[in-house]
């Protein structure tokens, strides 16, 4: 299977800051079938990045994904109050899916 | 609007048995493949099992497999899990996941499985 590894384990950062998360895989993912999801306490991931770089419906457009093969980033331009929360990537093209340890991004 | 709605989670002792379900509506749920993914208090994801959309193929993570049993019912529109011989370390959030290929994942809101004495 396909080991997700993300970093940094914890990101702490001030609102108006420039966020930047990677997740890298142990070998390349599918067709870049690679997501990315916010978690907040409490919920369920919320989609926000699918196929590396699309957008989910709704996600504003201060959040970027990139990258290819075997590593990608998430980027969140200017963080606002609300984008404090866990991150986690996946990659779905490949069975069984697998998930990385996530990025805590933390209000500094 | 897309609605995963899982159920039948709770409180039961080592050993027991629990059936989860989800119901789905806002799609044409004999179409897609669904799957059911876990997250233990304070840890990240797990995917637990997979089922095509006849449910003619099916996949287990290793750590449920021969204890663990995913089905469906399209007509009924919902996903099952029927989960026995349960150990401390399955207690989680069991989330119901579909399968939206290049699309990605959409995810339920999840049912607490807690497993205790």
């Amino acid at each position: 299977e396909i080991v997700l590894t993300q970093s940094p384990g914890t990101l702490s950062l001030s609102p108006g800051e420039r966020a930047t998360l990677s997740c890298r895989a142990s070998q390349s993912v599918s067709s870049n079938y690679l997501a990315w999801y916010q978690q907040k306490p409490g919920q369920a991931p919320r989609l926000l990045i699918y196929g590396a770089s699309s957008r989910a419906t709704g996600i504003p457009d201060r959040f970027s994904g990139s990258g290819s093969g075997t590593d990608f980033t998430l980027t969140i331009s200017r963080l606002e109050p609300e984008d404090f929360a866990v991150y986690y990537c996946q990659q779905y093209g490949s069975s069984p899916w697998t998930f990385g340890q996530g990025t805590k991004v933390e209000i500094k | 609007e897309v609605q995963l709605v899982e159920s039948g989670g709770g409180l039961v002792q080592p050993g027991g048995s629990l059936r989860l379900s989800c119901a789905a509506s806002g799609f044409t749920f004999s179409s897609f493949e669904m799957n059911w993914v876990r997250q233990a208090p304070g840890k990240g994801l797990e995917w637990v099992s997979y089922i095509s959309s006849r449910g003619s193929t099916i996949y287990y993570a290793d750590s449920v497999k021969g204890r663990f049993t995913i089905s469906r019912d399209n007509a009924k529109n919902s996903l099952y899990l029927q989960m026995n011989s349960l150990r401390a370390e399955d207690t989680a959030v069991y989330y119901c996941a579909k399968d939206g290929g290049w699309f990605g994942v959409f995810w339920g809101q999840g049912t607490l499985v807690t497993v205790s004495s």
